[in-house]
């Protein structure tokens, strides 16, 4: 079983759509989320960085960590085709070593339809 | 600032060739990384180095050598090529902020694509 898990996709939605994306894991040890965006043919680029659990929102973007349930979110709200790309989820306990490694999920493909 | 960059974009290897994927960064990042990128894997760790002058293995280290040149520059060697190598590889580093709840953040390279026939 991988530590963490995250459903491929592809996910296609229409414009205007709230999108839900998600991310289960298996380590308590996790304390730092993160999600990264990937469009085609690029390197990630960091979108949403949490700690512990809680919501933090930016823009049209909100992060969601529930520590009891090992689950994280993201939501998209009035999604764009801008948006169209693909997510990825991160995560690290805290203090791995001096080199701070994430432990990845194999991302979700987002398609936003206009 | 270039941020990270990454040579060469594109590679075809026949097997049992050799050959160097560089990638420097220019925002004077302590920590560099090595990742291979496959269909339903997502990102996995090869080689990493917290600092310059220090190498260690990741999840997948098998096959690959890294060299950490100076604080700039991290290369990732295959001495000799498998299929099973084909993928697109990612170099990252590490801002390491003061503020510790930022310290984890990775800038990524964009990639260079592996095929080895």
């Amino acid at each position: 079983q991988k530590e963490v898990e995250q459903d491929p996709g592809p996910l296609s939605v229409p414009e205007g759509a709230i999108v839900s994306l998600n991310c289960t894991y298996s380590n308590s040890a996790f304390q730092y989320f993160m999600w990264y965006r990937q469009y085609s043919r690029k390197g990630p680029e960091l979108l949403m960085y949490t700690y512990s659990s809680g919501n933090k929102e930016d823009g049209r973007f909100t992060a969601q960590v529930d520590k009891s349930s090992k689950y994280i979110s993201l939501f998209i709200r009035d999604s764009q085709p801008s948006d169209s790309a693909t997510y990825l989820c991160a995560m690290s306990p805290i203090s791995s070593g001096s080199a701070r490694q994430l432990t990845f999920g194999s991302g979700t493909q987002l398609t936003v339809l206009p | 600032n270039a941020g990270v960059t990454q040579t060469p974009k594109f590679q075809v290897l026949k097997t049992g060739q050799s050959m160097t994927l560089q990638c420097a960064q220019d925002m004077n990042h302590n920590s560099m990384y090595w990742y291979r990128q496959d269909p339903g894997m997502g990102l996995r760790l090869i080689y990493y180095s917290a600092s310059e002058g220090t190498t260690d293995k990741g999840e997948v280290p098998n096959g690959y050598n890294v060299s950490r040149l100076n604080k700039r520059e991290f290369s990732l060697r295959l001495e000799s090529a498998a299929p099973s190598q084909t993928s697109v590889y990612f170099c990252a580093s590490r801002k390491g902020r003061e503020n510790p709840i930022l310290s984890y953040e990775q800038y990524f390279g964009p990639g260079t694509r592996l095929t080895v026939t």
